[in-house]
């Protein structure tokens, strides 16, 4: 079945430095890949996506390459903010169906 | 628009009681789908909709779970004789599915289900 491993968090990092959330990813087919992101007391927000191999999504200042041959999809950003600060979920789905997700990393920017 | 809407936010209820959520997806998305969050996890599907037919459910879902979208609007997810191992945040979602194209899953703010 499909599964999704994210590295655990927290992930803590000062303004302006570099971030990177590593996402890998077991399926079958050709899925897309997404990262969502949780701002606290928000709901699940699409942050960016890749619908097929070699792929880069990118929003916000944030990027990710769909690997398939390393079956990753790591999240970066050159320059993070105090305002990035919240939970970052990577998900799988074929096709328009369900999505499959890691269990999240939280991220706390300091000033 | 103002998005996928979920009431209540927060429910607290008594363990063997019975509860219903309530789904306001976009209004022209055909697509509903029903998560559960536990503390630390993410989303885990339970069952979507498309239209007013209920397409798939998860092995997670119990004959304690239903879910409903009458005239493929609104959706209900009604949990009876509560557990506290029921205690999760629950997540609706919607989107668009046609045949050619389709769009990502829009995400509601959840209902925050506390079982005491």
């Amino acid at each position: 079945g499909n599964s999704v491993t994210q590295m655990e968090g927290p992930v803590t990092l000062s303004e302006e430095a570099f971030l990177t959330i590593n996402c890998t990813y077991t399926a079958t087919g050709y899925p897309s890949l997404f990262w969502y992101v949780q701002y606290p007391g928000e709901g699940l927000q699409l942050l960016l996506k890749a619908t097929k191999a070699d792929d880069k999504g990118s929003n916000k200042g944030f990027e990710a390459t769909y690997r398939k041959e390393t079956t990753s999809f790591h999240l970066e950003k050159g320059s993070v903010q105090v305002s990035d600060s919240a939970v970052y979920f990577c998900a799988l789905g074929s096709g328009y169906s369900t999505l499959t997700f890691g269990k999240g990393t939280m991220l706390l920017v300091s000033p | 628009d103002t998005g996928v809407s979920q009431n209540p936010r927060h429910k607290i209820t008594k363990r063997g009681q019975n509860v219903t959520f309530r789904c306001d997806p976009i209004s022209e998305h055909n697509r509903l789908y029903w998560y559960r969050q536990t503390l630390g996890q993410g989303p885990e599907f339970l069952t979507y909709f498309q239209n007013e037919a209920q397409l798939e459910k998860s092995r997670l879902l119990s004959d304690r779970f239903s879910a409903e979208r009458p005239k493929g609007s609104f959706s209900t997810l009604e949990i009876q004789r509560t557990e506290q191992g029921d205690s999760a945040m629950y997540l609706c979602a919607s989107s668009l599915v046609l045949r050619t194209r389709g769009s990502e899953a829009f995400f509601g703010q959840g209902t925050r289900l506390t079982v005491v």
